[in-house]
C-alpha cells in the first residue's frame, strides 16, 4: 500500500464551486505539506503544517485552505473554484528528525476547473 | 529572476549514454540540495541528497553541487528506458521552505 494517499486522483468542477482535497500518510510524519504543480512553474507550496496545531501559509495560499485533522490527515480546499487554479496538486510529507529536505510525495490529484 | 533556474528540456539520448542535468540558482544561503525523479502521472520521489558542496553517488547516479558558481549536476551513467522521468532539482536553505526547478523531461531511446 502506498504510504501518501490523495483521494480523488482525477476531478472536474466548475468554476465557483467548493472542493476538497484529502491526503492521508501512514509513514507517521507530522510534517505535510500541499503543492501545485504547473507546467514551466515546478512545485510551488500553497500550505503546509508541521504538526497538528501548526499550520503556516506558503507562497501561493491565496483562493485555497487546509485543515489537519490528524497527524495522519490534511485536506486541502478551495472554497470558490477559478479557472486559473486547474494544476495537479501533490500532497507531501517529511519527518522533523530529518528535516524539511526529504519530502515524500502522493501521486497527485488532478484538478479541472471549467 | 527565478531562484533556481532548470532548461525543461526535452532531451533525448540512446541507451547506455551518460546523461547530464543541470540547474543554476541564486541564493547563495541554500545548502541542501535534492534531485527528484518523476514518471508520468506519478508523484515525485527523492532521488539523492547532497548537503553543502562536492559530489555523492549511488549506484549509475552522482550528484554535483559547485556552490560558488551556484551550480549543481545529476549525471546518470549507462542510462536505461527506465530512466525516462521529469528530474527535478530542489534545494533548501535550512528553513521549511524548499524550492523547486521546473524540472527537466529525459527520454532514453531504447
Amino acid at each position: 500500500d502506498a504510504d501518501v494517499t490523495q483521494t480523488p486522483r482525477n476531478r472536474i468542477t466548475k468554476t465557483g464551486k467548493r472542493i476538497m482535497l484529502e491526503c492521508s500518510q501512514t509513514k507517521g510524519h507530522d510534517r505535510m505539506y500541499w503543492y501545485r504543480q504547473d507546467p514551466g512553474l515546478g512545485l510551488r507550496l500553497i500550505y503546509y503544517s508541521f504538526d497538528v496545531k501548526d499550520i503556516n501559509k506558503g507562497e501561493i495560499s491565496d483562493g485555497y485552505s487546509v485543515s489537519r485533522q490528524a497527524q495522519a490527515k490534511f485536506s486541502l480546499s478551495l472554497e470558490s473554484a477559478i479557472p486559473n487554479q486547474t494544476a495537479l496538486y501533490f500532497c507531501a510529507t517529511s519527518d522533523r528528525k530529518t528535516g524539511t529536505y526529504e519530502q515524500y510525495f502522493g501521486p497527485g490529484t488532478r484538478l479541472t476547473v471549467t | 529572476q527565478k531562484e533556481v533556474e532548470q532548461d525543461p528540456g526535452p532531451l533525448s539520448v540512446p541507451e547506455g549514454a551518460i546523461v547530464s542535468l543541470n540547474c543554476t540558482y541564486s541564493n547563495s544561503a541554500f545548502q541542501y540540495f535534492m534531485w527528484y525523479r518523476q514518471y508520468s502521472r506519478k508523484g515525485p520521489e527523492l532521488l539523492m541528497y547532497t548537503y553543502s558542496s562536492g559530489n555523492k553517488e549511488d549506484g549509475r547516479f552522482t550528484a554535483q553541487v559547485d556552490k560558488s558558481s551556484k551550480y549543481i549536476s545529476l549525471f546518470i551513467r549507462d542510462s536505461q528506458p527506465s530512466d525516462s522521468a521529469t528530474y527535478l532539482c530542489a534545494m533548501n536553505t535550512g528553513g521549511f521552505k524548499t524550492i523547486f526547478g521546473a524540472g527537466t523531461r529525459l527520454f532514453v531511446k531504447a
